[in-house]
């Protein structure tokens, strides 16, 4: 089974500054998918990479997919009380062709006025 | 823009009873999936369903649990009888396809509480 492994777990940051959130395996991505998830609510997608290289924006958001796809980076600009949230990557499950997510365990991100 | 609904948001049970946690996916969507995440913990695979059938399920989502369509909307699973293990955020979610660049929508989730 895929394992994916986020780092940092933990960030607390000051309003302005910038951060970058890793996700790796030890095996190949199909594709990997960014989500975000507030407090009290379910994950909801931000981006999927397919593209070993690609580079993806989304407002401050800028999301690359490692050239032999087994990383990913999400790097903020700027940050705002806005982003604070819990930042997951997933990927679907190995083999299964069923499409099941497996997720890393998470970066949860505060972002301080 | 459609969303996945599941009711209750919050369920407290006794160790032991049977609950069932209810989930409406999105309408033309027509893969379903339940997920849950224990406090602090990532977010596990539990069931994947699609054309009336389980399609893939993993080692937690043993015989005390099942899942079902009963009806054209509903998306329930049902945990027969609980145990204290089973607290947990359930998250059900939703697919048109299960491509791997296709997105699954998520509900806010049902926070289940084991006494």
């Amino acid at each position: 089974t895929q394992l994916l492994e986020q780092s940092p777990q933990f960030l607390s940051i000051q309003e302005g500054e910038n951060l970058t959130v890793y996700c790796n395996s030890s095996s190949v991505f199909s594709s990997l998918q960014w989500y975000r998830q507030e407090p009290g609510e379910g994950p909801v997608l931000l981006v999927t990479v397919v593209t070993g290289g690609e580079v993806k924006k989304l407002k401050r958001l800028t999301f690359q997919f490692g050239d032999a796809r087994k990383d990913s980076s999400l790097h903020i600009t700027a940050a705002q009380p806005g982003d604070t949230g819990l930042y997951l990557c997933a990927s679907r499950g190995g083999s299964s062709n069923t499409g099941k997510l497996i997720f890393g365990q998470g970066t949860t991100l505060q972002v301080k006025p | 823009e459609p969303e996945v609904t599941q009711t209750p948001s919050h369920q407290v049970t006794q160790m032991g009873q049977e609950v069932i946690l209810r989930c409406v996916p999105i309408s033309n969507h027509l893969y379903f999936y339940w997920y849950r995440q224990i406090l602090g913990q990532k977010v596990e695979f539990l069931v994947s369903f699609y054309n009336n059938e389980i399609s893939e399920k993993s080692e937690i989502f043993d015989d005390q649990f099942s899942v079902e369509r009963p009806d054209g909307s509903n998306f329930t699973l049902k945990i027969r009888s609980t145990k204290l293990e089973d607290s947990a955020m359930y998250f059900c979610a939703s697919s048109v396809i299960r491509a791997s660049n296709q997105p699954q929508h998520f509900g806010d989730g049902t926070r289940l509480s084991i006494l």
